[in-house]
């Protein structure tokens, strides 16, 4: 799986958007992006994925690059129970290496 | 909640001793996953099943570990004659095999030996 890039932390005030950024330029053309967020103590959990097309969903939008060598992860409207660690995945769908390869993510830290 | 329930949620164990994880995956899925994760690092791929097969096993998964997938549905993680390095979390998780199908993790299984 291709490895990916992220700041290791961020701030963003309550109620505004927070943009998480991702590098991932030695992305394959069968690799989706995933992210999920960790809260403290508790496992992963998934918010959106994508493979070239922008997704949005209840949680999160993602905006994937033209050339997907970089993706944005959007939370419209944080709030503080938004903190926790945010991490970029790129894997390939079904046939290929089974395992999500989780780096050490960006810590987002929602300021009130 | 995903779904994915996994137990005891903390262990407490004295350094030689044996424990077990027990994970209930989301019914009818498929596959399903152990990672492990120490403080301050990301999750680590350790296996993964499709149905009762273990199909892929990571280096860090050494000689003292053992998962299983009896009947295809709960999976157990034995680690024997534990070490204090072996304290972290084991996280499980699951999918429908299928190219978009999202793993899912349950809430983690603590373990500390002391």
């Amino acid at each position: 799986d291709a490895k990916t890039t992220q700041p290791p932390s961020m701030d963003c005030a309550e109620g505004r958007a927070a943009n998480l950024p991702c590098n991932h330029s030695t992305i394959s053309g069968n690799e989706y992006v995933y992210w999920y967020r960790q809260i403290h103590s508790q496992g992963p959990q998934y918010i959106i994925h994508g493979l070239k097309n922008n997704e949005t969903n209840e949680m999160a939008s993602l905006i994937i690059t033209e050339d997907r060598k970089s993706s944005t992860l959007i939370l419209p409207h944080a709030t503080l129970r938004d903190t926790a660690v945010y991490y970029c995945i790129v894997r390939v769908g079904d046939f290929g290496n089974e395992k999500l390869t989780f780096g050490t993510g960006t810590r987002l830290t929602i300021i009130p | 909640d995903t779904g994915v329930s996994q137990n005891p949620r903390h262990k407490i164990t004295k350094r030689g001793q044996n424990v077990t994880f027990r994970c209930d995956p989301i019914s009818e899925h498929n596959r399903l996953y152990w990672y492990r994760q120490t403080l301050g690092q990301g999750p680590e791929f350790l296996t993964y099943f499709q149905n009762e097969a273990q199909l892929e096993k990571s280096r860090l998964l050494s000689d003292r570990f053992s998962a299983e997938r009896p009947k295809g549905s709960f999976s157990t993680l034995e680690i024997q004659r534990t070490e204090q390095g072996d304290s972290a979390m084991y996280l499980c998780a699951s999918r429908l095999r299928g190219p978009e199908n999202t793993i899912y993790f349950g809430e983690g299984s603590w373990l500390t030996v002391v």
